[in-house]
């Protein structure tokens, strides 16, 4: 079956980084999605990573490797407005997007 | 650019009755639209993916004559709860596929619509 795992909460500091796993099982994969949700909105979009790799935007960073199916977002300079539910989801053979459950991260000043 | 509307944003109705929710692309066309339900502390559930000019395909467990979808155009989908009940209480959000942006398959999701039943 196709399925997505990654932590339910972590809490990190202002000013710190903090890094979200995310592994995935999926029929086929054309691309790994980290979205972002804050509380009673919808998600918006952070990052797309389909070749092994690190991908950098910003304070955000994102990685990718297929071998593993494994995939991590980096969060630099954390800022209070970064408190938000991060959601890692995989794009199967049918471009159907598979979704985790998504990780809320808590910011502490 | 890349945004998509939807309407109502809230909506609160009885027990029986019906809500229709539209979701607009507004300066892109969207050949593909997706309707998804969260529930509190839960993660994006696809419902159901609407082409323009055909039958939306429906994911297993979602009742197709319950939550009715129509994709009439290249820019507006709606989905329709009939005979709402306090358990279908929800968010819904739907998100839209750039016809012209073969890149990432992105998908541009709307601000949602909050559904309560009472």
């Amino acid at each position: 079956g196709q399925n997505i795992d990654q932590p339910t909460e972590m809490t990190a500091t202002e000013g710190a980084i903090v890094q979200i796993n995310c592994t995935y099982q999926t029929s086929g994969f054309n691309g790994l999605f980290w979205y972002q949700q804050h509380a009673g909105e919808a998600p918006t979009f952070l990052s797309y990573n389909v070749l092994d790799g690190l991908e950098e935007k910003g304070r955000f960073s994102s990685f990718l490797s297929r071998s593993k199916g494994y995939s991590y977002l980096l969060l630099k300079e954390l800022q209070m407005k970064d408190s938000a539910s991060y959601l890692c989801a995989a794009m199967d053979s049918n471009y159907q997007l598979i979704w985790g459950a998504g990780t809320k991260l808590i910011i502490k000043p | 650019g890349a945004v998509v509307s939807q309407h109502p944003s809230w909506v609160i109705c009885k027990s029986g009755t019906s809500v229709k929710i539209e979701c607009r692309s507004l300066d892109f066309q969207a050949t593909t639209m997706f309707w998804y339900r969260q529930f509190p502390k839960q993660s994006l559930m696809l419902m159901a993916t609407s082409n323009e000019g055909s039958k939306a395909t429906y994911e297993q467990g979602v009742e197709k004559d319950k939550f009715l979808i129509n994709h009439a155009s290249l820019t507006l989908s709606t989905l329709t709860v009939t005979s709402a009940h306090p358990e279908d209480s929800s968010f819904y959000i739907c998100s839209a596929r750039d016809l012209e942006q073969g890149f990432a398959y992105e998908q541009y999701f709307g601000p949602g619509t909050r559904l309560t039943v009472t």
